[in-house]
């Protein structure tokens, strides 16, 4: 057990959808990162936070967005939903903001877009 | 267009064997992470590398940073039906606040 909780873990839906993913933090880590993960790209970096703040981002649609809230836990909401955006969905988390640490990741979302 | 590319992509061996999977950028990365990921879950951290030519050993597991920092391996002996999963490279560039993962090998380890 990382630590990270993720929630759901399993997730239907219908093309043009919006959803909504959670993910909580290890306790104490400040950062979260975002990861997709599918068959065909590996693991894509999308957004990272640190304490409430963006700190990075990577290939993240804009249909995509994430924030972190102060109780340092993150949503991502995909909105706009395409077939293409079927995947397993990780978040991560680590205690500062540069990851030369550990990254602990939870046990991810499994999205499927049909 | 991925920044690390693994190879092999699929590896499927006998019990007690030996293998090498590679991770290889044509950028320099300053630091370099392995990843296993078992079915269903997320990836948990094997190992970090910082220094060019740096080696670590986990068990019977040998990693090792290329000298140039571009490019790492990772050699496991006897291998055990325990070490399927998939393993996954990760390297920080020096300008940048996050690891890219590379493509991933998918190791399975017959009895």
């Amino acid at each position: 057990d990382s630590g990270v909780t993720q929630t759901p873990k399993h997730l239907i839906t219908a093309t043009g959808q919006r959803v909504t993913l959670r993910c909580s933090p290890r306790s104490g880590d400040l950062s979260v990162y975002w990861y997709q993960q599918s068959l065909d790209q590996g693991l894509q970096f999308l957004i990272q936070y640190y304490n409430g703040e963006e700190r990075a981002k990577g290939n993240i649609l804009e249909r995509f967005s994430a924030q972190q809230f102060p109780d340092l836990h993150s949503e991502l909401n995909l909105s706009s939903l395409e077939l293409g955006d079927s995947a397993l969905y990780f978040c991560a988390s680590s205690v500062t903001a540069s990851t030369t640490g550990e990254l602990f990741f939870g046990e991810g979302s499994r999205l499927t877009v049909l | 267009t991925q920044l690390l590319e693994q190879s092999p992509q699929f590896l499927s061996i006998q019990e007690g064997e030996n293998l090498t999977v590679y991770c290889n950028s044509s950028s320099v990365f300053s630091s370099l992470q392995w990843y296993r990921q078992e079915p269903g879950e997320g990836p948990v951290l094997l190992v970090t590398v910082v220094t060019g030519g740096e080696v670590k050993k986990l068990k019977r597991l040998t990693f090792q940073f290329g000298d140039a920092r571009k490019d790492s391996s990772l050699h496991i002996t006897a291998a055990q039906p325990g070490d399927t999963g998939l393993y996954l490279c990760a390297g920080r560039i020096a300008t940048g606040n996050q690891f890219y993962f590379g493509t991933g090998t998918s190791l399975t380890v017959i009895p």
